[in-house]
């Protein structure tokens, strides 16, 4: 089945030490997004990919970075997590131009930070 | 710009009983609507969605959502409630730059 697959699906990290997030997908399709999701909250837009075009978000915190080696792989590197990145990670991709902007949802990544 | 404001972060029903989570719209051009759930720990699932073909659409599980431009409104219903249907609900309009605008989603407490 064609999927997004994220790893790993629990992450736990010291703060203020680097961690990279990682996504894949099967459905080759063109955008692929990051979003951060707290505790009772929708998802919160970090960046996405329209092919290799990386589009940030204006209130996304330098600490967030992303790359897109491929079409099929994302990840996302935090710099230095702090306490207030413990959060659902979640990746989701669309096919672009005429989807009407529906997007695919991974299972998520949660992150403690210690 | 596009908006999505859903009514009641919490509805609680009774197991058989009707189901209504409520999701009104601002959008300065014809909208795309979806509904999407989310259990525990888990990423988001589409429910169903509007794309401006048919006003009252069908989705998995047994949900629907009919859109009213009169009202602005895309509520999700489902005629019975099951203890599995117990998530958190998201309505999103689809915004510009391949971007969605989720509301705040509404937790859906079913008791048996």
């Amino acid at each position: 089945d064609a999927m997004v697959i994220q790893n790993p699906r629990y992450q736990v990290t010291q703060f203020g030490k680097p961690v990279t997030l990682s996504c894949s997908q099967t459905l080759n399709h063109n955008v692929m997004y990051w979003y951060q999701q707290k505790s009772s909250q929708a998802p919160k837009l970090l960046f996405h990919y329209y092919d290799k075009d990386f589009n940030n978000e204006a209130d996304t915190p330098d600490n967030f970075q992303s790359r897109r080696p491929n079409t099929s792989f994302c990840f996302l590197d935090i710099r230095s997590p702090g306490l207030g990145d413990a959060a659902m990670y979640l990746c989701a991709t669309s096919p672009g131009e005429g989807s009407y902007n529906e997007q695919f949802f991974g299972p998520g990544t949660r992150l403690t930070v210690l | 710009a596009q908006s999505v404001t859903q009514l009641g972060s919490h509805v609680s029903v009774s197991e058989g009983a009707l189901v209504l989570l409520r999701c009104n719209y601002s959008s300065s051009v014809p909208p795309y609507l979806f509904w999407y759930v989310q259990y525990p720990n888990q990423g988001l699932q589409l429910l169903l969605k509007y794309t401006s073909a048919a006003t009252l659409v069908k989705g998995i599980n047994g949900f629907e959502a009919e859109f009213k431009k009169s009202e602005t409104s895309f509520h999700l219903t489902k005629p019975s409630a099951h203890m599995s249907d117990a998530a958190e609900y998201f309505c999103a309009v689809s915004g510009g730059f391949q971007k969605l605008v989720f509301g705040t989603g509404t937790r859906l407490l079913v008791s048996p």
